[in-house]
């Protein structure tokens, strides 16, 4: 059992836009930064969202992250095939837990 | 540019030992922690635990205390993985991956087997 909750699955046509939601508590997203990964298949995961909003060199600018609280949220729009991975949610917890990752969420378009 | 190269698939029978590598090239290896990640087959990701690439000092996340231990040699820019004791439920694909606030670099993984 993760300690961010994520929908194990989530899915959308072509075009559309989807969001991932990622569910945590005071212990980490709600005092902490968070980051979003993306894994595609058969390949190691890639930085796609840091501090909470901010998207690396390189990543379109369909893909955007917000935080609100000890919740936030991944949102793809203009949904693409090349889409159509795993995302992962992540932050830091307490001293206890160190860094922590969401349990996962497989985009699938349709 | 930036690459973290790991070291190939283990096939390891129980009991045994295992040592995996992550090499850094393209920024200064000590600028940045070392985090290690484990994925086991069909799950999720997993986080092991960082090693501070300045002094070495290691810290292991739940789990990952006792048979699991970080370590590098800077002068030739690589962090180890190793684990002893092994069990069927070490079989997984670990990652190394690069860390200043965000895992911003990760290596390609190690795939590790452990059968009999």
């Amino acid at each position: 059992q993760s300690v961010l909750t994520q929908p194990p699955s989530a899915s959308g046509t072509p075009g559309q836009r989807v969001t991932i939601s990622c569910s945590g508590s005071s212990s980490n997203i709600g005092n902490n930064i968070i980051s979003w990964y993306q894994q595609l298949p058969g390949t190691a995961p890639k930085l796609l969202i840091y501090s909470n909003n901010q998207r690396p060199s390189g990543v379109p600018d369909r893909f955007s992250g917000s935080k609100s609280g000890a919740s936030a949220s991944l949102a793809i729009s203009g949904l693409q095939s090349e889409d159509e991975a795993d995302y992962y949610c992540a932050a830091w917890g307490d001293s206890l837990n160190g860094r922590v990752f969401g349990g996962g969420t497989k985009l699938t378009v349709l | 540019q930036v690459q973290l190269v790991q070291s190939g698939s283990e096939l390891k029978k129980p009991g045994a030992s295992v040592k995996v590598s992550c090499k850094a090239s393209g920024y200064t290896f000590t600028n940045y922690a070392m985090n290690w990640v484990r994925q086991a087959p069909g799950q999720g990701l997993e986080w092991m635990g960082w090693i501070n690439t300045n002094t070495g000092n290691p810290t292991y996340a739940q789990g990952f205390t006792g048979r699991f231990v970080f370590s590098l040699d800077t002068s030739v820019s690589t962090t180890y993985l190793q684990i002893s004791s092994l069990k069927a439920e070490d079989t997984a694909v670990y990652y190394c991956a690069r860390d200043r606030f965000n895992l911003d670099y990760w290596g390609q993984g190690s795939l590790v087997t452990v059968s009999s």
